[in-house]
């Protein structure tokens, strides 16, 4: 067990670009779920998957992101046109499909993005 | 719907003090609470979690948390603060969506300085 892992960790771009961020969960969790996090803020939902299917969305998840989990393994998160106010700490986080271990996300080390 | 409100933004304690975070929420059903740290520029580490079993909760380095349902509270305590405790420490409750997942909602942190 080697832990969520993202991908870059940093990200600057320049404001219309496009970025796209990685997120490889725990291999055995089913869960896979997306957070947004800005200075002085807790993480804000934004997305969830169950395996490959993605089950809600925020309505912070404007038509600009999208987000894949292609084969119910790693999964992306596309941002497209960034702004400026898309700067923020994106977070990864994954969990178990049954049992007690469901209540619990564990968390990768999170994609700072900086759009200037 | 569930909230979680976290009482003092930035707490300051003397090496070898009590801390105490201030941790209270809202939920129309009985809820999971959780207590994350996070390092800067680190995704979120969980230090422990209620979820209704013992009232009074055992974490990791140290820590603890008493769950009071007539007060809606769940507080975060360690007896003697470590230099290694400063960091960022977030409440957080969830329960179970309509999706099968655990919804989870988050405080907006609370920063623990110790000081030498």
């Amino acid at each position: 067990d080697t832990g969520v892992s993202q991908d870059p960790r940093h990200k600057i771009t320049k404001r219309g670009q496009n970025v796209t961020f990685r997120c490889d969960p725990i291999s055995e969790h089913n869960r896979l779920y997306w957070y947004r996090q800005t200075l002085g803020q807790g993480p804000e939902f934004l997305t969830y998957f169950q395996n490959e299917a993605q089950l809600e969305k925020s309505r912070l998840l404007s038509d600009r992101f999208s987000a894949e989990r292609p084969k119910g393994s790693f999964s992306t998160l596309e941002i497209q046109r960034t702004e400026q106010g898309d700067s923020a700490m994106y977070l990864c986080a994954s969990s178990s499909y049954t049992g007690e271990e469901s209540y619990e996300q564990y968390f990768g080390p999170g994609t700072r993005l900086t759009v200037t | 719907a569930q909230s979680v409100t976290q009482l003092g933004s930035h707490v300051s304690v003397s090496e070898g003090a009590l801390v105490l975070l201030r941790c209270n929420y809202s939920s129309s059903v009985p809820p999971y609470l959780f207590w994350y740290v996070q390092y800067p520029n680190q995704g979120l580490q969980l230090l422990l979690k209620y979820t209704s079993a013992a009232t009074l909760v055992k974490g990791i380095n140290g820590f603890e948390a008493e769950f009071k349902k007539s007060e809606t509270s769940f507080h975060l305590t360690k007896p003697s603060a470590h230099m290694s405790d400063a960091a960022e420490y977030f409440c957080a409750v969830s329960r179970l969506n309509s999706g099968g997942y655990q919804k989870v909602t988050f405080g907006t942190g609370t920063k623990l300085q110790v000081i030498p």
